[in-house]
Formats: C-alpha cells, sequence, structure tokens
C-alpha cells in the first residue's frame, strides 16, 4: 500500500531552521500538502501543492520536491512553531487522501 | 468568514452507531469537498473519506468501508458521517474539513467531535 513516511521528530533552537521530509513510497508522485496542529487544536494547512503557502501563513514557512520527497522547512523558527507536522497526498491512484505519521517539532 | 462547527462529543456503548454532523457557513456549500479525518487520542490523523455536497458522491476509505457513511444536505448546509459497529479503537476525536480540491482536506476545518466508546 502507499505509505508516507516522515520522522518521528525534530528539534531545533529558535531561530534555527527547521526541515521536516516525507517521503512517498512510490511513483507517480502526487502534489503533497503539510498541516501543523497544536495540542487540543484543529489542524491547520501551512504549504499546499508542494510549495504553494496560503494566506496567512507565515514566509518562514516553505516547501520543496525533489522526486519522490518533500520538504517543509521553516526559517528563523519560533516558539510558537512547536506543535506536530503532518505531510498529506493521494494515493497513486489519485482517488484516497493519505496522511504521514506526523513529526513532533520541538523548539529548544 | 468559512465556519465548520461540529455537535458534540459522543459517549456510546460497543455496538452502537455515532451520527456527527458539520454546519457550514461563509461559502456556498456546493463549492467544496467535505472531509473527514479521524484522531484517535495521541494517535497521528486518518482519513477517512469525504462527499461531494454538489452530487452527493462519496469516497471511502478502504478501512472505514462497510460502517462509515458520509452524507450532506444542501437544504441546511450540513454534512453529516455516521460510524456504525462501534468498537474501543473508535474513541477518536473527529474532524469535519472542507476542501476546494479532492485531494486535500484544504484549509477549513471545523473544532472536532470526541467520540468515547465504552461499556
Amino acid at each position: 500500500s502507499y505509505e508516507l513516511t516522515q520522522p518521528p521528530s525534530v528539534s531545533v533552537s529558535p531561530g534555527q531552521t527547521a526541515r521536516i521530509t516525507c517521503s512517498a513510497d512510490g511513483l507517480p508522485k502526487q502534489y503533497a500538502y503539510w498541516y501543523h496542529q497544536k495540542p487540543g487544536q484543529a489542524p491547520v494547512l501551512v504549504i499546499y501543492k508542494d510549495s504553494e503557502r496560503p494566506s496567512g501563513i507565515p514566509e518562514r514557512f516553505s516547501g520543496s520536491s525533489s522526486g519522490t520527497t518533500v520538504t517543509l522547512t521553516i526559517s528563523g523558527v519560533q516558539a510558537e512553531d512547536e506543535a506536530d507536522y503532518y505531510c498529506q497526498s493521494v494515493d497513486n491512484s489519485g482517488t484516497y487522501v493519505l496522511f504521514g505519521g506526523g513529526t513532533k517539532l520541538t523548539v529548544l | 468568514e468559512v465556519q465548520l462547527v461540529q455537535s458534540g462529543a459522543e459517549v456510546k456503548k460497543p455496538g452502537a452507531t455515532v451520527k456527527i454532523s458539520c454546519k457550514v457557513s461563509g461559502y456556498t456549500f456546493t463549492d467544496y469537498y467535505i472531509h473527514w479525518v479521524q484522531q484517535a487520542p495521541g494517535k497521528g490523523l486518518e482519513w477517512m473519506g469525504l462527499v461531494d455536497p454538489e452530487n452527493g458522491e462519496t469516497i471511502y476509505a478502504e478501512k472505514f468501508q462497510g460502517r462509515f457513511t458520509v452524507t450532506a444536505d444542501t437544504s441546511t448546509d450540513t454534512a453529516y458521517m455516521e460510524l456504525s459497529s462501534l468498537r474501543s479503537e473508535d474513541t477518536a476525536v473527529y474532524f469535519c474539513a472542507a476542501g476546494v480540491l479532492r485531494n486535500s482536506p484544504g484549509d477549513h476545518w471545523g473544532q472536532g467531535t470526541l467520540v468515547t466508546v465504552s461499556s
């Protein structure tokens, strides 16, 4: 079955750059979406279609894609960025939505 | 302003059925797909399925097929999900989300509804 693989955790100090990867286990690669989620809250979309940023999302959030891996980059991490981050895509038939297992970003 | 307001928390016994509503406002109901996402306590997000309010078309994740139903009532701009034959593993927060794309829940989410399955 098609899966999205993320590292369970990433830790960075304030002001540093955090990179969270998401690897798809097959082709064709579909667009990726990224959400962050804080405890007790609904997810918030921070990147869509690999690298587009919704209105209202700070410029420090960016996305990129290479092969079957997509990366969420947070430049100049702030304490408020501490959250769980999920990548999301669809399977290789383009029918079923999938989420990665999530990455806990800790701001030291 | 786009808003999705879900019904309140539920406590159900094993084997029962739960029905959750998702009332939308701030946009044309038929313009967005309604996705449903499950999150078990301390776990990640799991996509359950979607409904296209324009024509009632549904897609269900394989894991939930057979006991999960989603509907959309265009007269009240409300989407519903129903999960039957509940078991303890169904204890979770359930989110609805409105996405302009079929392949992504998008950036408008409900507040979540906690369903607790316990005897």
